[in-house]
């Protein structure tokens, strides 16, 4: 069984404060992704990497920035974190059976 | 511009009775489809796919139905119970791009007993 785990549940932070989203995977699959989840909205891909110290883009990267220093690791970081960043952040990574595979998710609030 | 459309915010259906979850999409070149569900506080779970060369594949109380010339696909839940009050999140990926995979905004299924 594919294991995703999400360093945090629930999130509180200070607008301004620099927040940081770990992501760990166990089953030494090479992509891994970060979404968020909104009302509405979806799953929106922030940034994804599909190699180590390699990353690319997502859809809404503005005002996030990552780290993939090891292949099983991948950090989501809010640089000065803002109150519309309030969102449920999810980690995800790919097999090579198209599936991805999910944590349980970060809920941020930003106050 | 949305790649992956599920037009239905919610849907509510009676227990037992057969929900169907749309979805359409724009882009030809996608090449497989995926049905995710998702409850409130967790992240989403694969639940279903089907392939671009098939029209239909099914598990279970899940089936499938792909219709290409319409881009057009679906996911019945028959019998409906009621553990599957969730969002559905309908997905695409691109021929030959394995890592992207575009999401639709979501359905809420509501099952009322």
């Amino acid at each position: 069984d594919v294991k995703v785990t999400q360093s945090s549940r629930y999130l509180v932070k200070r607008t301004g404060e620099k927040v940081f989203l770990e992501c760990v995977q166990d089953m030494d699959h090479e992509n891994m992704f970060w979404y968020r989840q909104d009302p509405g909205l979806g799953l929106r891909l922030i940034y994804f990497s599909y190699d180590v110290k390699m990353k690319e883009k997502g859809d809404i990267p503005e005002g996030y920035s990552v780290s993939r220093e090891k292949k099983e690791r991948f950090s989501l970081i809010l640089e000065s974190a803002s109150t519309n960043q309030t969102s449920m952040y999810l980690c995800a990574t790919h097999s090579s059976y198209n599936e991805q595979f999910f944590g349980p998710g970060t809920r941020l609030t930003v106050l | 511009d949305q790649q992956v459309k599920q037009n239905s915010p919610s849907l509510s259906v009676q227990e037992g009775r057969i929900s169907i979850l749309n979805c359409d999409y724009t882009n030809s070149m996608f090449d497989y489809f995926l049905w995710y569900k998702k409850y409130p506080a967790e992240g989403p779970t694969f639940l279903i796919s089907i392939s671009s060369i098939k029209d239909k594949n099914e598990d279970g109380r899940f089936t499938v139905f792909l219709n290409k010339s319409a881009k057009h696909l679906s996911l019945h839940i028959v019998p409906s119970q009621p553990g599957d009050s969730a969002v559905y999140f309908c997905a695409a990926r691109w021929a030959n791009r394995d890592d992207k995979i575009i999401f639709g905004k979501g359905t809420r299924l509501h099952i009322l007993p």
